[in-house]
């Protein structure tokens, strides 16, 4: 069975810290995603990565950074936590986009939370 | 650029009764995909239904299906016979043309009630 798995469920972290969200897919799939979801406002993407140490920023990249030096794992890095990333953050996978049909497979995401 | 639209922030539905939900897009691209995927509050994301903007037929998926109308960019999901099991969030989104991105409209609470 297909899977992408965020190593953490609920993560409680203070303002300033250095937060790493981490996404791991056993899929062998070239694109990774990191998506923000919050209410009223959906899911916003935030980076993309296309292959491995290839990234490219989504709609709301300030304030987030992303690393990917194995295909199978897509980090995502706030520098210095703020109140304002206090979110949901999912992450997603899928093979390249030859179809228009390939669809998304995420995993369950990280609520997190900055005090 | 691309847009979704879900007009409709929380719906309820009586068990066994069906229920549409809407979403309508904005693109000037002639080919994309259309999605919907739903959330429990488990939070994993499930991929339901898939509509291309050339399929000359409307998707459908058990119970699940996509009331598809190009020319007016809406791509309404329709859940036949509802179970309390469907109570989640829901949404569309849409895979333009030369992207693998999804970009995804900001969803329907949708309630079953017995």
């Amino acid at each position: 069975d297909v899977k992408v798995t965020q190593s953490s469920r609920y993560l409680v972290k203070r303002t300033g810290e250095k937060v790493f969200l981490e996404c791991v897919q056993d899929m062998d799939h070239e694109n990774m995603f990191w998506y923000r979801q919050d209410p009223g406002l959906g899911l916003r993407l935030i980076y993309f990565s296309y292959d491995v140490k290839m990234k490219e920023k989504g709609d709301i990249p300030e304030g987030y950074s992303v690393s990917r030096e194995k295909k199978e794992r897509f980090s995502l890095i706030l520098e210095s936590a703020s109140t304002n990333q206090t979110s949901m953050y999912l992450c997603a996978s899928s093979p390249p986009g030859q179809f228009l049909n390939e669809k998304l497979f995420f995993g369950s995401g990280t609520q997190l939370s900055v005090l | 650029a691309q847009k979704i639209t879900q007009t409709q922030p929380g719906m309820f539905v009586q068990e066994k009764e069906a229920v549409t939900l809407d979403c309508t897009y904005d693109t000037s691209d002639p080919s994309y995909g259309l999605f919907w995927y739903k959330q429990p509050s488990s939070g994993e994301m499930i991929f339901l239904i898939y509509q291309g903007s050339y399929d000359q037929q409307n998707a459908t998926e058990g119970r699940y299906s996509l009331n598809f109308q190009k020319a007016r960019k809406s791509a309404n999901l329709v859940i036949s016979a509802s179970q309390l099991g469907d109570s989640a969030m829901y949404f569309c989104a849409i895979r333009p043309r030369g992207t693998d991105k999804l970009i995804f409209g900001t969803g329907t609470r949708l309630q079953v009630f017995p």
